[in-house]
């Protein structure tokens, strides 16, 4: 079955640098969606890659997605105190979505 | 900005007794999922429902479990016994079409099961 998983599990850094968190799967994708998640609320879709493309763009988020080696990853550019959260990458194959267990962002002012 | 809306957003019950979540998935949408997370877990699907009948469930959704669409805006789901280890966040989502390559899922608030 298809598995997400994040690396690394928690990150820290400071204010302005770029964060980068990657992602694997295991088995053939359409698409994989990255969420993000703060501390106790709802999933909020940030950006979906399609397995015939390589890299996406939205906003300060940069998504690459290589199937050859069933990985993905985030970078969050100029970081914010408002992005500390959990972000969790998510593959779709026909129907539901394999969510990874996740990596905790934490921006420190 | 539609979004997907759950109500209750918090609810308590004893074990054994019938629970009922309710989601009113974005108006457009054609397939619609039920996903949970144990506190601390990982985000876990378990079933997904299009045109009236489940196209997809996991080992997670067994008997004790059912989906419905009772008029053209709510989408629930009725656990019938709880169990202690029932206890989680459970997130409806809504996507307008499969396609090709996917759709994005769009995500509700959740609800916030315990069981006691």
């Amino acid at each position: 079955s298809q598995q997400g998983e994040e690396d690394p599990q928690a990150l820290s850094i400071q204010e302005g640098e770029n964060a980068t968190m990657n992602c694997s799967y295991k088995t053939s994708i359409n698409n994989l969606q990255w969420y993000r998640q703060n501390s106790g609320r709802g999933l909020v879709h940030l950006i979906l890659i399609r397995s015939n493309e390589r890299e996406k763009h939205s906003g300060r988020l940069r998504v690459t997605l290589d199937t050859s080696k069933k990985s993905s990853s985030l970078l969050i550019t100029a970081s914010r105190a408002a992005d500390t959260a959990s972000y969790f990458c998510a593959s779709q194959g026909a129907q539901k979505l394999v969510f990874g267990q996740g990596t905790r962002l934490t921006i420190n002012p | 900005e539609p979004e997907v809306t759950q109500t209750p957003s918090h609810q308590v019950t004893q074990m054994g007794q019938e629970v009922i979540l309710r989601c009113v998935p974005i108006s457009n949408h054609l397939y619609f999922y039920w996903y949970r997370q144990i506190l601390g877990q990982k985000v876990e699907f378990l079933v997904s429902f299009y045109n009236n009948e489940i196209s997809e469930k996991s080992e997670i959704f067994d008997d004790q479990f059912s989906v419905e669409r009772p008029d053209g805006s709510n989408f629930t789901l009725k656990i019938r016994s709880t169990k202690l280890e029932d206890s989680a966040m459970y997130f409806c989502a809504s996507s307008t079409t499969l396609g090709q390559g996917g759709e994005t899922q769009y995500f509700g608030p959740g609800t916030r099961l315990l069981v006691l």
